[in-house]
């Protein structure tokens, strides 16, 4: 598999489940990414680690938990989501250079729908 | 912070050239102008990126203006597989692309 792979691509779950959304780059980048894209709304960036450490966080609900276990692997841990977090959770990854630009690859996505 | 300002929609016939134009004025000296698309529900896909002169790859070129106040995506034969949301971003923070709402571009028959 080359790019990024994220599964499961379409997630339907109660607001009492806890559930998971993973991704695997298999690209040598050293950054990945969570994106949230609710309908008619811009993307939101959640989540940024960098070389396995959380470098941002831009304020989102603690019922959301990210997991970066090594550069190529992330997972979005999922527990009493809304209905409103219904959403496409997009995940990316980038080889971030000291200078220059910084090109992001993005997964499919994952369609979330919280019932 | 460095803003963009895309219209809302466009229509291109097919085989023509699709020119994407991109406002933003308050772009600092080292800040690249990055352009991505998003086919319905998919995740979105990288065009190309420029700081300061034009740039060309297989999928468009991305032509700067002088003072890069503005710049244009020009893909050269718009296809059916063209129909997407286009992104105009400018790199903000270190790993921030603040994404706007895009330009829908239609291309017809």
């Amino acid at each position: 598999e080359t790019g990024v792979t994220q599964t499961p691509r379409h997630l339907v779950m109660g607001m009492t489940n806890k559930k998971s959304l993973k991704c695997e780059q298999h690209l040598g980048h050293n950054a990945m990414y969570w994106y949230k894209q609710s309908a008619k709304k811009p993307l939101e960036l959640m989540f940024v680690y960098n070389f396995k450490e959380q470098t941002e966080n831009n304020s989102v609900p603690s019922r959301f938990s990210p997991e970066c276990p090594n550069s190529s692997h992330l997972f979005l841990h999922l527990h009493t989501l809304q209905p409103e977090d219904s959403a496409l959770y997009l995940c990316a990854s980038s080889q971030v250079a000291l200078s220059g630009a910084n090109v992001l690859t993005f997964g499919a996505g994952s369609r979330l729908t919280v019932l | 912070d460095a803003k963009t300002t895309q219209p809302t929609s466009m229509d291109c016939a097919e085989g023509r050239a699709a020119n994407l134009p991109c406002n933003h004025s308050t772009i600092s000296g080292n800040e690249y102008v990055y352009w991505y698309r998003q086919i319905h529900s998919q995740g979105p896909q990288y065009i190309i990126h420029g700081l300061k002169n034009n740039e060309t790859n297989e999928m468009a070129s991305l032509i700067i203006t002088e003072d890069r106040k503005s710049s244009t995506l020009i893909l050269p034969h718009a296809t059916l597989r063209d129909t997407a949301v286009y992104y105009c971003i400018v790199r903000v923070l270190s790993y921030q692309l603040i994404w706007g709402a895009g330009t829908k571009l239609i291309i017809k028959p």
